[in-house]
């Protein structure tokens, strides 16, 4: 099973800054399955980025995602207030067929 | 605009059965692009797939290992809806569960989310 672990667990910034996450999975994932989304409180998560660099319908270009093989990030250029929420990968495999998801990243106002 | 509605009740009692639906506006269950998730999220467990549907000139049925021995997911195309039924659950089957629809491996609508407690 594919382990997907995220850094920094929670990573302080002010409104306006730049934020960098990172996605590292136990073994190489395939950049067409690696994904991203948001999740504020009391929401479920909302679609990010798909393939590892391609925005969602509605996403702004301050969102960017790059990687490959087992080193994935996703980059937020100058912060708004909506951003401040936690962040999860999730890769998909095709066999056997699943889902998995890292434990998360919470961006917090600084 | 695809979306999905949850309805089912948020109290089951242990070793019962927990039952979701998960309703579909905008998109068909039958689509032959699309997949149907059900995911939970606990405080414990993070985000967790548990299966999904899909068809594709014939329904298919995947499952999560670590619950594959009790849980089903069934489309019903009359009410283009599908469903979630988990077995024998107990207290650490506690979770918020979605449903969501998954296109080209990334999950892009869910369902508002349903709080499920088991206890007696």
């Amino acid at each position: 099973e594919i382990v997907l672990t995220q850094s920094p667990g929670t990573l302080s910034l002010s409104p306006g800054e730049r934020a960098t996450l990172s996605c590292r999975a136990s073994q190489s994932v395939s950049s067409s399955y690696l994904v991203w989304y948001r999740q504020k409180p009391g929401q479920a998560p909302r679609l990010l980025i798909y393939g590892a660099s391609n925005r969602a319908p509605g996403i702004p270009d301050r969102f960017s995602g790059s990687g490959s093989g087992t080193d994935f990030s996703l980059t937020i250029s100058g912060l708004e207030p909506e951003d401040f929420a936690v962040y999860y990968c999730q890769q998909f495999v095709s066999s056997p067929p699943g889902y998995t998801f890292g434990q998360g990243t919470k961006l917090e106002i600084k | 605009q695809v979306q999905l509605q949850q309805s089912g009740p948020g109290l089951v009692k242990p070793s019962q059965t927990l039952s979701l639906t998960c309703a579909i506006s905008g998109d068909s269950v039958s689509s032959n692009s699309a997949a149907w998730n059900w995911i939970r999220q606990s405080p414990s467990r993070g985000l967790e797939w548990l299966g999904r549907t899909y068809h594709r000139s014939k329904w298919y049925y995947d499952y999560a290992v670590s619950v594959k021995s009790r849980i089903t997911i069934k489309p019903d195309t009359a009410k283009n809806q599908f469903s979630l039924q988990l077995n024998s659950v107990t207290p650490e089957d506690t979770a918020v569960y979605y449903c969501a629809r998954d296109l080209y491996s990334s999950n892009d609508v869910w369902g508002q989310g349903t709080t499920v407690t088991v206890s007696s």
